[in-house]
């Protein structure tokens, strides 16, 4: 079965740092690879869906990379602030005509003054 | 646009009762919507695929005589809890997409519904 993992449960930088999320998946090779936020008690929010065939994606501060040899994304946040403080979340689309996403377990991001 | 919303928010319910939680897209029609489950620090999992006019597709695991979805119009997704137990206790979540069936892209989450079952 498909498998997807985030590198850690927390990451904790400083203000203006920039941020760096892994995520690696096993077994399938995903047509897209969509990530999240999700703050807490809330539905996540999308944020950058990539490609298999795209390298990199990018949306104001926020850049995702998508490897399909080394079966990983990254997700980078640029010039970090502490409202940057959330859940994030990666899923895969494994191009199904049903769209379905299967979602790592999630990286809690917490960024400090 | 693409707000998507859930209600309850919260409910709580005595054992074997059964509970139902809609799903509605506020501002497009939503051909697919699908129903996820969230424990305390874990991940979504996915419960099943609804396409509107049709049966849900539901992942192993899923009992779909448990949980029950109807998605009967572009707006609408409900899903049912039947004699749900204490175990069922979770956070569980709708989303939508716009577009062709299959919804491919970005899915619009609703805010979930916090379930307790004493």
């Amino acid at each position: 079965s498909q498998k997807i993992e985030q590198n850690s449960e927390a990451l904790n930088i400083q203000e203006g740092k920039t941020a760096t999320l892994t995520c690696n998946y096993t077994n399938y090779s995903p047509a897209y690879l969509q990530w999240y936020r999700q703050d807490p008690g809330r539905g996540p929010v999308f944020l950058l869906l990539i490609r298999e065939n795209e390298k990199e994606k990018r949306k104001e501060r926020l850049k995702v990379t998508f490897d399909t040899t080394l079966k990983q994304s990254l997700f980078h946040i640029t010039a970090s602030q502490p409202a940057d403080s959330a859940t994030y979340l990666c899923a895969f689309d494994r191009g199904s005509t049903l769209g379905r996403l299967y979602f790592g377990r999630g990286t809690q991001l917490t960024v400090w003054p | 646009g693409a707000v998507v919303s859930q209600h309850p928010s919260r409910v709580i319910c005595k054992s074997g009762t059964s509970v139902k939680i809609e799903c509605r897209s506020l501002d497009f029609q939503a051909t697919t919507m699908f129903w996820y489950r969230q424990f305390p620090k874990q991940s979504l999992m996915l419960m099943a695929t609804s396409n509107e006019g049709s049966k849900a597709t539901y992942e192993q695991g899923v009992e779909k005589d448990k949980f029950l979805i109807n998605h009967a119009s572009l707006t609408l997704s409900t899903l049912t809890v039947t004699s749900a137990h204490p175990e069922d206790s979770s956070f569980y979540i709708c989303s939508a997409t716009r577009g062709g069936r299959g919804g491919r892209g970005e899915q619009f989450f609703g805010p979930g519904t916090r379930l307790t079952v004493l």
